[in-house]
């Protein structure tokens, strides 16, 4: 089955530098990518997804890149702010079917903004 | 319209108790998932269900836990005779159909499951 990695697991960077959350997954049958981001106590809020027809896809601040010869798709938040700072995950699905219709998630990477 | 919601978004049981989690998809979403997390962990992919139909149960274990998506009510995830190691947030998603384009997840808050 598919195996998501995600680096790194907790990152600092001071509010206004921009931020990169990189993962990896096994399975080059997989198709799509979505990032979530999950605030204390609260369930997984999507940020931004990326098929894999497509390198880079951009919404304001946020971007996600995607290499499929190399397997790895990474997350770009740009002029960070305080309200950026949660737990970001990774995700990757296969084709359907075959027990490929759920995500496999990475383990997450705690993002702190500095002020 | 209404997000993804789950109740309780807190239980509490003691071992060999029975744990009923609910998730009410989106309005107009048809396929539920249910995934489990364990602190300091990823989501875990349990079940894919539609409407009365369990179409991929690969992440889900064999025994005590099943999962059920009636025509009419909520996604139901029952874990029986409940032992510590279940304790985690049981997490529900939904999407509209199949279909790129139009099979994002959108989660629910989450049920945090304590097995005493």
């Amino acid at each position: 089955g598919e195996n998501v990695e995600q680096h790194p697991s907790t990152l600092s960077v001071q509010e206004g530098d921009s931020a990169v959350i990189k993962c990896t997954y096994s399975d080059s049958a997989s198709n799509y990518f979505p990032w979530y981001k999950q605030e204390l106590g609260k369930g997984s809020q999507l940020i931004i997804d990326i098929r894999s027809n497509v390198g880079e896809k951009k919404d304001q601040r946020i971007a996600v890149t995607l290499n499929k010869t190399a397997k790895h798709f990474s997350l770009h938040i740009t002029e960070t702010q305080p309200e950026d700072s949660a737990v970001y995950f990774c995700a990757a699905r296969g084709r359907r079917g075959g027990g490929a219709d759920g995500l496999t998630f990475g383990k997450g990477t705690h993002l702190i903004i500095q002020p | 319209n209404a997000g993804v919601m789950q109740n309780p978004r807190h239980l509490v049981r003691r071992r060999g108790q029975e744990a009923r989690l609910r998730c009410s998809p989106m309005k107009g979403h048809s396929h539920v998932y249910w995934y489990r997390q364990l602190p300091e962990e990823g989501l875990k992919f349990m079940v894919y269900l539609q409407k009365e139909n369990i179409i991929d149960e690969s992440g889900m274990p064999k025994e005590r836990f099943s999962a059920e998506f009636p025509k009419e009510g909520p996604s139901i995830l029952r874990i029986q005779q409940v032992v510590r190691g279940d304790s985690a947030a049981y997490f529900c998603a939904s999407s509209p159909r199949p279909g790129a384009g139009a099979d994002t997840q959108y989660f629910g808050p989450g049920t945090r499951l304590t097995v005493l």
